[in-house]
């Protein structure tokens, strides 16, 4: 096991409704990135926070914001539910600074979107 | 727009076997390219990476293949397992992402045959 912890591990939530996801990084790490991944489809890049700040950002909505806290824990807030939300979330944690280094991934959060 | 894709969807092999999986990437940009496992219910684990600066690269069972000219890159796990059955991603990190955010292909599902 990585050592990154995400919860829920299933979630339940309608059209409209707001949710919070949370990741407990890998001891040591200070960087954390969030990722969606559809049904059949390979995790797409959400954003990434290192050391409490945001550091990049794919293609998603406003809508889709997150926090990081001291002790670089984060969480990944989604407004407006929507149909397409419906994914499993994944988070990774890996140490920052400017290299490539290997990302740690959680086993991830279903969210279901009725 | 840049993508990476991969060529099959799903490959059967037989225990004992090898395993080639296929990935083409198409920004001739990227630098560093990694294949990650991911098993039912679980989330994305590395498994190795290369830099582009290499064209081989070989671990316990696994070597990774980079052609570069072709924008091509291939998993080779040798005497496959039963617990080589999972989703193989191929993922790319592309410059203008920056460090550590990856994007990833569609995956290929890799069924090892008792």
């Amino acid at each position: 096991e990585t050592g990154v912890t995400q919860s829920p591990t299933h979630l339940i939530k309608t059209r409209g409704q707001q949710v919070t996801l949370r990741c407990s990084s890998q001891s040591g790490h200070n960087t954390v990135s969030w990722y969606q991944q559809a049904l059949g489809q390979g995790p797409q890049f959400i954003f990434q926070y290192y050391r409490e700040e945001e550091n990049g950002r794919g293609n998603f909505p406003p809508r889709f914001s997150g926090l990081q806290f001291p002790n670089y824990s984060s969480e990944l807030n989604v407004n407006a539910l929507e149909l397409d939300d419906s994914a499993l979330y994944l988070c990774a944690s890996s140490w920052g600074g400017g290299s490539n280094e290997k990302l740690f991934f959680g086993s991830g959060t279903q969210l279901s979107v009725l | 727009g840049e993508s990476v894709g991969l060529h099959l969807p799903t490959l059967s092999v037989q225990e004992g076997d090898n395993s080639i999986i296929n990935c083409a990437y198409s920004n001739s940009a990227s630098d560093y390219f990694i294949w990650y496992k991911q098993e039912s219910g679980k989330g994305p684990q590395f498994i190795i990476d290369i830099r582009s600066n290499m064209d081989k690269r070989q671990g316990q069972r696994v070597t990774v293949l980079l052609n570069k000219t072709v924008k091509h890159l291939s998993l080779q796990i040798a005497a496959t397992q039963p617990g080589d059955s999972a989703v193989y991603f191929c993922a790319e990190n592309p410059p203008n992402f920056g460090n550590e955010k990856l994007t990833f292909g569609t995956g290929t599902r890799l069924t090892i045959i008792p």
